[in-house]
């Protein structure tokens, strides 16, 4: 079965300090992985994507997120927050399954806090 | 400008009366779905399409329904709505598993 699981619902850095946002997977097939991030009264936008290229993968706004397969991990870091960068933050898991086409599933979201 | 464009972004309505929110795509995608959006459990995906006539039910359908007409509109129907109903409603699209979903701005809706 496929699952994402974000480690802590809510994280508070100060401003310069770095990001660290925990997501561990579960699934059954090489999976595709996802970082969403909700600004206050938006929808969710991209910040970045992991489909089996390099495991290191940059994203928008300084954001990166690293594939570990041994781990089934993929946490996204960034060096030094800025007070911008306050927001809900989701992993996503994704597969192509033959019988039921895209399959997407969410973590329950990661609310970051940036302290002045 | 490639999107997803949801109607009403803002609704309040009265339980029992009927309702629907669209959901339109300008990037010819074939997969598109509905979630939900609620403090504390984050995305729950409703109703999903993987293409025109072509739908599924997702992890909570009970009380919604919807239609995949043509490949760009993908409404979302409450025939009866209730209180607890209310949410933050999104609408996606994708192309495929790795190319990730583009999200609407979200339909906020208060069932009173």
């Amino acid at each position: 079965a496929q699952s994402v699981t974000q480690l802590g619902s809510h994280v508070s850095v100060s401003e310069g300090a770095l990001v660290l946002l925990r997501c561990n997977y579960s699934s059954s097939v090489p999976p595709y992985l996802f970082w969403y991030v909700q600004y206050p009264n938006q929808g969710l936008q991209l910040l970045l994507k992991y489909t089996s290229a390099a495991t290191l993968v940059k994203g928008i706004n300084g954001f990166e997120a690293e594939f570990k397969k041994s781990e089934t991990s993929f946490h996204l870091t960034k060096p030094s927050a800025h007070m911008s960068d306050a927001a809900e933050y989701f992993c996503a898991v994704s597969f192509r399954n033959p019988n039921t086409g895209n399959q997407f599933y969410f973590g329950t979201g990661t609310s970051l806090t940036v302290i002045p | 400008e490639a999107q997803v464009t949801q109607n009403p972004r803002y609704l309040i309505t009265v339980t029992g009366k009927k309702l629907t929110v669209t959901c339109s795509q300008n990037m010819n995608h074939e997969y598109m779905s509905w979630y939900r959006q609620d403090p504390g459990l984050g995305l729950r995906q409703i109703y999903y399409s993987m293409n025109v006539e072509v739908t599924d039910k997702g992890d909570v359908p009970e009380g919604y329904k919807v239609s995949r007409k043509e490949k760009r509109n993908f409404p979302l129907i409450l025939e009866s709505p209730s209180p607890n109903q209310t949410s933050l409603y999104f609408c996606a699209s994708s192309l495929s598993s790795d190319y990730g979903y583009t999200f609407g701005s979200g339909t906020r809706l208060t069932v009173v």
